[in-house]
């Protein structure tokens, strides 16, 4: 199975910070990389798809990047709203991993 | 919008068979890969297997076999059925339907859960 390390496992920021979460692969798996949202009490909701692609609806503040075994999910001004725990995800092969989750919280 | 929903008994007793129902409403089956995933505080996210709408079934190797999906298209349907439940499958349980290469190779849609306690 391939394995998928998040870092940090939780995080404080106030807001308008910038924050990153990066998310490790234990082998390549090119770009088929997925990051969601969960917050609380609810179902993950799917913000970016293949590493970069940003999902419809989804706020322009969040982005995505890497290639091959490293990612970034980049929140360029962290908002109110954007309180929850974020996970990772790969699409490479069978059996479908995701990361321990990030859980991100307001200062 | 294609909405998910799943239902189920919230306790099973060790030993037992876990079943569970996801009903889909406002979308086809059609070219879409089902799947069922569960989050507890121990493991985290972890995907089950899927069903695609022609009736191949992919599982998780770490259930061990114990996972079947069925589906039942007439009814807009489709089912888990987890056998030998011990305390390590506790767990709030999600239904979700993935892409694939037609249409995405992420979890695009998701039920709201059903937590699944094992416990006598």
């Amino acid at each position: 199975d391939i394995q998928m390390t998040q870092s940090p496992s939780s995080l404080s920021a106030s807001v308008g910070d910038r924050v990153i979460i990066t998310c490790r692969a234990s082998q390549s798996i090119n770009n088929y990389l997925n990051w969601y949202q969960q917050k609380p009490g609810k179902a993950p909701n799917l913000l970016i798809s293949a590493a970069t692609s940003l999902q419809s609806g989804v706020p322009s503040r969040f982005s995505g990047s890497g290639s091959g075994t490293d990612f970034t999910l980049t929140i360029s001004s962290l908002q109110p709203e954007d309180l929850a725990t974020y996970y990772c995800q790969h699409s490479h092969s069978t059996p479908w991993t995701f990361g321990q989750g990030t859980k991100v919280e307001i200062k | 919008q294609v909405q998910l929903q799943e239902s189920g008994p919230g306790l099973v007793k060790p030993s037992e068979t876990l079943s569970l129902t996801c009903s889909v409403s406002g979308g086809s089956f059609s070219g879409y890969y089902w799947n069922f995933i569960r989050q507890s505080p121990g493991k985290g996210l972890e995907w089950i297997g899927y069903i695609y709408y022609s009736g191949t079934t992919n599982y998780n190797p770490s259930l061990k076999s114990r996972a079947t999906i069925s589906l039942d298209t007439s009814k807009n349907q489709f089912s888990l059925q987890l056998t030998s439940v011990t305390a390590a499958d506790t767990a709030m349980y999600y239904c979700a339907r993935w892409g694939g290469r037609s249409y995405g190779l992420y979890f695009d849609n998701w039920g709201q859960g059903t937590l699944v306690t094992v416990s006598s």
